[in-house]
């Protein structure tokens, strides 16, 4: 059973907002991810991170930020919400080895007004 | 350029039949195979994950296969559910960066009916 929250599950928001999206892991799993997914589409890396104080972004450009200055908590944070950022925000750990399975948060479904 | 492509796109069995969803990919190099269950609004679940050395993985009513040669794989669904109303996904990993990056399909929409 994953161990993996995020909140919260659902944001409406008005544009220029600026929002957190919350997501911790209890699992001590070193490797974290935020993944962005439209209706029907594949899911996209937007940012990730190997530990704490260590972050990149993903293949997928992204006006969002992320923090890891703890192993369990990676937020993503939007400093002005934009209609285009509206989408399911999906937050995924793993541990360590190459082929370690993919955990992933409930996401949260955001809607920039 | 890698690449994952499912199919169908979408699909509806009724419950008790069984059905296989397909998967290819173009991903190199391959490092493995993965399947996920997404239901609608939530996160993608893990059902099986299978190396290059590995050709067939079982996690109950789900059964996963790989040719890593012709590069498909499929998943095979033996007497289907109500709760397996769901977006199933194949994800391939390469082993071509420290990342162990990982190329997801758009996934086969599974409606089971009464």
């Amino acid at each position: 059973e994953a161990d993996i929250y995020q909140t919260p599950r659902y944001l409406v928001i008005g544009t220029g907002k600026k929002i957190t999206l919350e997501c911790s892991q209890t699992m001590g799993h070193d490797k974290m991810y935020w993944y962005q997914q439209d209706p029907g589409m594949e899911l996209h890396l937007i940012h990730y991170s190997y530990g704490v104080n260590s972050t990149e972004k993903g293949d997928l450009s992204s006006e969002s930020t992320v923090s890891r200055i703890r192993t369990e908590h990676f937020p993503l944070t939007l400093e002005s919400a934009r209609p285009s950022h509206t989408s399911q925000y999906l937050c995924a750990s793993s541990g360590k080895g190459g082929n370690e399975k993919l955990f992933f948060g409930s996401g949260t479904q955001l809607s920039v007004l | 350029k890698n690449q994952v492509e499912q199919s169908p796109q979408s699909l509806i069995i009724l419950e008790g039949k069984n059905c296989t969803l397909q998967c290819n990919y173009t991903v190199s190099p391959f490092s493995n195979l993965r399947w996920y269950k997404q239901d609608t609004g939530r996160g993608p679940v893990s059902l099986t994950i299978m190396t290059f050395s590995e050709n067939t993985k079982s996690n109950g009513r789900y059964t996963a296969t790989l040719d890593a040669d012709t590069k498909q794989s499929s998943l095979h669904i033996t007497a289907s559910q109500l709760s397996d109303s769901a977006s199933y996904i194949c994800v391939v990993g390469d082993r071509g960066s420290t990342l162990g990056r990982l190329y997801f399909g758009r996934g086969t929409q599974l409606t089971v009916w009464p």
